[in-house]
């Protein structure tokens, strides 16, 4: 099964500042027939259900702000937020959908405001 | 509008039983495989199990495996997990979601708000 690690584990930034959370798996998730990353990104707030932002590693979900991006390719991704506001506080996830399940997530990070 | 909604969570004695429901609108639910995905308290998403649109292929955790069956009533435009010999770390909040395509390998683009199961004596 593929394991995805989240770093960190809870990250504090300023309001307006970049924010970056990391995703590694323990193998590539990058299919080769159509060089497509399967990786998702998922912001869940408390007492919430997940929200998808980001699926296919880079590609917004619809009526996601532009200060949400992903980006990586195989095994290492990252998740940026450009100019963090108050409403992003949350939990972040990554998850893996290559192929047929296990579909894993990563442990989750706390992003909180400096 | 698009819409999930998880019931049929409750207390439930170790080793005893739960089915729980989810009812999609909205959308062609038949065009769609769903999931179930459960998050015990304060802790993170684990994905339980998969069903495609015509519930021709089924995948499970291996922590569920034997015990939980998932399956769905296209006509009824709803999906299912009925859950056996549930033990304390089957306690959680479990949302059904459905894939942004019926194809091997997609993100989970629609949640439900999800429902509480509790397994305790």
């Amino acid at each position: 099964d593929i394991v995805m690690t989240q770093s960190p584990d809870s990250l504090a930034v300023s309001l307006g500042e970049r924010a970056t959370i990391n995703c590694k798996s323990s193998q590539s998730v990058l299919y080769s027939s159509n060089n497509k990353n399967y990786l998702a990104w998922y912001q869940q707030k408390p007492g919430q259900p997940p929200k998808l932002l980001i699926y296919w590693a880079s590609t917004r979900e619809s009526g996601v702000p532009d200060r949400f991006s992903g980006s990586g390719s195989g095994t290492d991704f990252t998740l940026t937020i450009s100019s963090l506001q108050a409403e992003d506080v949350a939990v972040y996830y990554c998850q893996q959908y290559y192929s047929t399940p296990p579909y894993g997530f990563g442990q989750g990070t706390k992003l909180e405001i400096k | 509008e698009v819409q999930l909604v998880e019931s049929g969570g409750g207390l439930v004695k170790p080793g005893g039983s739960l089915r729980l429901s989810c009812a999609a609108s909205g959308f062609t639910f038949s065009s769609y495989s769903m999931n179930w995905v459960r998050q015990a308290p304060g802790k993170g998403l684990e994905w339980v199990s998969s069903i495609s649109s015509s519930s021709s292929y089924i995948y499970y955790a291996d922590s569920v495996k034997g015990r939980f069956t998932i399956s769905r009533d296209n006509a009824k435009n709803s999906l299912y997990l009925q859950m056996n010999s549930l033990r304390a770390e089957d306690t959680a909040v479990y949302y059904c979601a459905r894939d942004k395509a019926d194809a091997v390998g997609a993100a989970f683009d629609i949640w439900g708000q999800g429902t509480m199961v509790t397994v305790s004596s």
